[in-house]
């Protein structure tokens, strides 16, 4: 069974990075695809880009500036890192794993608030 | 961008009835649609792969249709329980997208 644990800091001050990793437990495809989707509170989802096996990323346009997604084979784990952040990125943060394109198993979520 | 609109945007129904959930993509995106449920609290679950394709353990009474811009969730004789917001998501074309989500209420 497949699970996934978030964790990193869950409130930042405006221009800081925001950094948090998902560890994958139990993951057993041989191709994989991470992702990181965000949900603004009350808001619908985001997708916010994606890192597959080989490590090739693809990221949102509307984000790509500002985020980096990288993989750790060694320990199964699953980093974001968004510079600069503002109010408007603060939300629930949702690691994904799967063995296609869509999202299969999710992490539970890290809320993220940005406030001075 | 693919852009996914959904409708309706809320929906309350009683038990037992059936529910339609429509999410229409502003070009034909093949078969690459899923849906997803989240209850409140909780991380969305899939429901539904690549427009019609059933998940273990997904109640039978979910079910999807559809292909190129148009697309369909069916709850066949709704539970209290499948109280939640529905988001379709394409994988058709990057950047990957969500619908902006529906909400069932239970009356």
């Amino acid at each position: 069974q497949v699970q996934l644990q978030q964790w990193g800091a869950g409130l930042l001050k405006p221009s800081e990075t925001l950094s948090l990793t998902c560890g994958v437990y139990g993951g057993s495809f041989s191709a994989y695809y991470c992702s990181w989707i965000r949900q603004p509170p009350g808001k619908g989802l985001e997708w916010i880009g994606e890192i597959n096996h080989r490590g090739t990323t693809n990221y949102n346009p509307s984000l790509k500036s500002r985020v980096t997604i990288s993989l750790d084979t060694s320990k199964n784990h699953v980093s974001l890192n968004m510079s600069s952040v503002t109010a408007a990125d603060t939300a629930v943060y949702y690691c994904t794993y799967s063995g296609s394109y869509y999202p299969d198993y999710w992490g539970q979520g890290t809320l993220v608030t940005v406030s001075s | 961008e693919i852009v996914l609109a959904q409708s309706p945007d809320f929906q309350s129904v009683t038990p037992k009835e059936k529910v339609t959930i429509t999410c229409r993509a502003s070009q034909s995106i093949g078969s690459s649609l899923h849906w997803y449920q989240q209850k409140p609290d909780q991380s969305p679950k899939l429901l539904i792969k690549y427009a019609s394709q059933s998940i273990s353990g997904v109640p039978s009474r979910f079910s999807g249709s559809g292909s190129g811009t148009d697309f369909t969730l069916t709850i066949n004789g709704l539970e209290a329980e499948d109280a939640a917001a529905y988001y379709c998501h394409q994988s058709s074309s990057l950047p990957y997208s969500f619908g902006q989500g529906t909400k069932l209420e239970i009356k």
